[in-house]
């Protein structure tokens, strides 16, 4: 069965310094992977995805993620934080068809000024 | 353009009460989903409606049943609550039935169960 790791349930940066959330994930075929970030006391909004082509992809907010199959990751990253980013966020994959989208724990990041 | 609404954001039960959670999408939509959301545990599907007229069990479905009204509205029920069930509820919809696609989020149902 498919699953999502998410390594840190909490990240502290500094505003302008790097974000690095880190999720890696067990599939048997190229999965399908998503980022969503979810604020304070709302649902969940897409942040982005890779489905196939470019490993590298750009999100909202000045987001991206690269696709390493290698090492089966899909880290996300920001290079500057903002106060605005503080929120928690989830890692998805799923085989795709019908196979449904496994969630991972999520990581809160917090960043202080 | 709403997005995805739930109703209602709040609501407290006692052991054994029933009750209804709605969502209603106005995106067109033809796939909708109901998750729980518990500290440390991420997101778990509950049900979902791959298209109007069907429903499938996601990975926790049991004490829930779910309606799928028309092609709009998917309601959730709790016929017996249970303290387990303490949690915060969301609804999401997609375009087309495909777990691949972008997922839309609701802002949520905070339920406790005393």
């Amino acid at each position: 069965a498919q699953s999502v790791t998410q390594l840190g349930s909490h990240v502290s940066v500094s505003e302008g310094a790097l974000v690095l959330l880190r999720c890696n994930y067990s599939s048997s075929v190229p999965p399908y992977l998503f980022w969503y970030v979810q604020y304070p006391n709302q649902g969940l909004q897409l942040l982005l995805k890779y489905t196939t082509g470019a490993t590298l992809v750009k999100g909202i907010n000045g987001f991206e993620a690269e696709f390493k199959k290698s090492e089966t990751s899909f880290h996300l990253t920001k290079p500057s934080a903002h106060m605005s980013d503080a929120a928690e966020y989830f890692c998805a994959s799923t085989q795709g068809g019908s196979e449904k989208l496994v969630f991972g724990k999520g990581t809160k990041l917090t960043v202080n000024p | 353009n709403a997005g995805v609404t739930q109703t209602p954001k709040f609501q407290v039960l006692k052991t054994g009460q029933s009750m209804t959670l709605q969502c209603a999408q106005d995106m067109n939509h033809n796939s909708m989903y109901w998750y729980r959301q518990d500290p440390g545990m991420g997101l778990r599907l509950i049900y979902y409606s791959a298209s109007e007229g069907t429903t499938d069990k996601g990975e926790v479905p049991n004490g829930y049943n779910v309606s799928r009204l028309n092609k709009r509205e998917f309601s959730l029920r709790l016929e017996s609550a249970a303290p387990s069930q303490t949690s915060v509820y969301f609804c999401a919809s997609s375009e087309a039935g495909h777990f691949t696609d972008t997922q839309y989020f609701g802002p949520g149902t905070r339920l406790t169960v005393l």
